[in-house]
């Protein structure tokens, strides 16, 4: 089965900041790979997602990530991060096993961004 | 489309108490999920559906049942409510050949007291 590790629980960062959030995921198969941004209170909302093709993806407000199959990681950038990015991150990995399609998500990370 | 919807927002339950968290879809996804969020622990899967009719375990099912009578409607029953069940609980919902992706109610937080 799949795994996911994001390697901090909590990231603090000032306004307009560069920010990376790290994601390593298990296994070297052929997978999809997400980030998912969690605003307090509420659900989650896809932020981006990595099928194929081009390793770096963009997604939504100005964040993107870089699929590194080698090191089997997936992490998180935002270039300039303003105080409405504080939020949870949670980073997700496609699961097919048993011919079921199911999503394994890390332990999430905490961003706050401060004036 | 209203997407995933969950009901109720909040609850407060007592111990041994049993309640039913609705969810519904209208994207016309066969597969439906049910997670639980604990403060740094990510989300962990309770159940899924891969459609009306069938459903399966997933990584904490026990203290927990749903069934799947619709394509629209994935209920979860909390038979005999525990401290332990105090949560908050996320729908989701997926296509297949949607590449993954799932698509997530605005959960409920239940507290059992």
């Amino acid at each position: 089965a799949q795994s996911v590790t994001q390697l901090d629980s909590q990231v603090p960062v000032f306004e307009e900041a560069p920010v990376e959030l790290r994601c390593n995921y298990s296994s070297s198969v052929s997978v999809y790979l997400f980030w998912y941004v969690q605003y307090p209170n509420q659900g989650l909302q896809l932020l981006l997602k990595y099928l194929s093709g081009s390793t770096l993806v963009k997604g939504i407000n100005g964040f993107e990530a870089e699929f590194n199959k080698s090191q089997t990681s997936f992490h998180l950038r935002k270039p300039s991060v303003h105080i409405s990015d504080t939020a949870e991150y949670f980073c997700a990995v496609s699961d097919k096993e048993g011919g079921s399609e199911k999503l394994v998500f890390g332990k999430g990370t905490k961003l706050t961004v401060n004036p | 489309n209203a997407g995933v919807t969950q009901t109720p927002k909040f609850r407060i339950l007592k111990i041994g108490q049993s309640m039913t968290l609705q969810c519904t879809q209208d994207m016309n996804h066969n597969y439906m999920y049910w997670y639980r969020q604990d403060p740094g622990m990510g989300l962990k899967l309770i159940y899924y559906s891969v459609g009306a009719g069938i459903t399966d375990k997933g990584e904490v099912p026990n203290g927990y049942n749903v069934s799947r009578s619709t394509t629209e409607d994935f209920p979860l029953r909390l038979e005999l409510a525990a401290p332990s069940q105090t949560s908050v609980y996320f729908c989701a919902s997926f296509r297949t050949g949607g590449f993954g992706e799932q698509y997530f109610g605005p959960g409920t937080r239940l507290t059992v007291t």
